[in-house]
């Protein structure tokens, strides 16, 4: 069966340094991938998606990248942190076929300072 | 381009009754898929259930149950002899066309009383 992991499950970073997040799936091979942000009682906003290994599409201009060096891993990245990036961070999979659900990381407690 | 609308307030429903969350979409996609998810306040997202534009019956996965009225383009989500472990956040999500990507409304907060 395919499972996803994502870690830390929580961070907390002060305002100006970088970060890593990571995201693995396994049990699949060429899955699409998904970054999420969700806001404190909102519902999520996609920041980016890949369909594959170095194809990475940006849904919101930001100071946040994110890179896929490995078929089965996707990191998302910044330089220098803002206040502005605290929030939920989730990472998702899915098999790129529009009437299969994504499945969904257990995300990412990110508190900038 | 899609949007999801979840207007509801937090919702109220008492152990073993049931409860209707309400969900409009509008795009202007002949084709197009509508999922829930359930977040515990733990945060991980959890699929529940889908209907296609196209399927002519309502989709149903144990307890959950989809009111798919495509005149209306709303998506409710049934959920029978509600739990206390319902208790959770409910988001509507579509993706249109071949496109795998998901538009998540704001969801909805239901909390079931013993």
């Amino acid at each position: 069966s395919q499972t996803i992991h994502q870690w830390p499950a929580t961070l907390v970073q002060p305002v100006g340094s970088p970060l890593s997040l990571e995201c693995t799936v396994e049990g699949t091979s060429n899955p699409n991938l998904y970054w999420y942000r969700q806001a404190a009682g909102r519902g999520l906003q996609l920041l980016f998606y890949s369909v594959g290994i170095g194809q990475i599409s940006s849904e919101v201009p930001q100071n946040l990248s994110a890179s896929r060096p490995q078929d089965r891993q996707f990191i998302l990245s910044s330089k220098k942190l803002l206040l502005s990036d605290s929030g939920f961070y989730l990472c998702a999979w899915s098999v790129g076929v529009s009437n299969q659900p994504q499945h969904f990381g257990d995300g990412t407690r990110l508190s900038i300072l | 381009a899609q949007k999801i609308t979840q207007t509801q307030p937090g919702m109220f429903v008492q152990e073993k009754e049931a409860v209707t969350l309400d969900c409009t979409y509008d795009t202007s996609d002949q084709s197009y898929g509508l999922f829930w998810y359930k977040q515990p306040s733990s945060g991980e997202m959890i699929f529940l259930i889908y209907q296609g534009s196209y399927d002519e019956q309502n989709a149903t996965e144990g307890r959950y149950s989809l009111n798919f009225q495509k005149a209306r383009k709303s998506a409710n989500l049934v959920i029978s002899a509600s739990q206390l472990g319902d208790s959770a956040m409910y988001f509507c999500a579509m993706t249109t066309g071949a496109n795998s990507k998901l538009t998540f409304g704001k969801g909805i907060t239901l909390s079931v009383r013993p």
